[in-house]
């Protein structure tokens, strides 16, 4: 079965900083989508960034990038220029490939973001 | 193009009755997905439905819950005879038929059994 680990419960990062929240999954597959997801306070699951295994190159959108080693099955989350609404849960998630299969979330992580 | 819609999105129940909690997936998304998330944890699966058909159930518990997904109409969860271990946010998702990426979330739907 695939697991889905977040061993950091909670991060802190001054407003304007970088930070790195690490995540680290478990698989049989080749073949599988990583993402990461945030949840305000509102309780929406946002989906911030997603990766294709079979991409090395690693996904960026905007301030968000990740740092993915597959053999290591290692996926990070770098939050970089932090803004005050950038504080929320985040959820590392992972699919196997194909169509329309479940996805299997970590713990999350609480980021709060210091002014 | 309204989203997933989850209702009610707060909903508490007395020990012993029934829940219903409604999900409409995006326009022209054909499969539904349901997880639970309790206090301080992430979101586990439950079940996931094509219109019709249970596809997956494995993180159904075997008594008191069920879904369906009509052919017309929002999927229903079900939730028979709650007890306070059942309080927790429930979130649908939904993707289309070949859906390859991530799925939309609903907001969710707080239950609070007293």
């Amino acid at each position: 079965a695939q697991t889905v680990t977040q061993s950091q419960p909670e991060m802190s990062v001054q407003e304007a900083e970088t930070v790195t929240l690490s995540c680290t999954y478990d698989t049989s597959e080749s073949d599988y989508y990583l993402f990461w997801y945030k949840q305000p306070p509102s309780r929406q699951m946002i989906l911030v960034i997603r990766q294709e295994a079979y991409k090395q190159q690693n996904a960026t959108e905007n301030r968000f990038s990740v740092n993915f080693q597959k053999a290591a099955k290692s996926f990070s989350l770098k939050i970089s220029d932090s803004q005050l609404g950038d504080a929320a849960m985040y959820f590392c998630a992972y699919r196997k490939g194909g169509a329309n299969s479940k996805l299997t979330f970590g713990k999350g992580i609480t980021l709060s973001v210091r002014p | 193009n309204a989203g997933v819609m989850q209702n009610p999105r707060h909903l508490v129940r007395r020990r012993g009755q029934e829940a219903r909690l409604r999900c409409s997936p995006m326009k022209g998304h054909s499969h539904v997905y349901w997880y639970r998330q309790l206090p301080e944890e992430g979101l586990k699966f439950m079940v996931y439905l094509q219109k019709e058909n249970i596809i997956d159930e494995s993180g159904m518990p075997k008594e008191r819950f069920s879904a369906e997904f009509p052919k017309e109409g929002p999927s229903i969860l079900r939730i028979q005879q709650v007890v306070r271990g059942d309080s927790a946010a429930y979130f649908c998702a939904s993707s289309p038929e070949r859906g390859v990426y991530g799925y939309t979330f609903g907001s969710g739907t707080r239950l609070t059994v007293v």
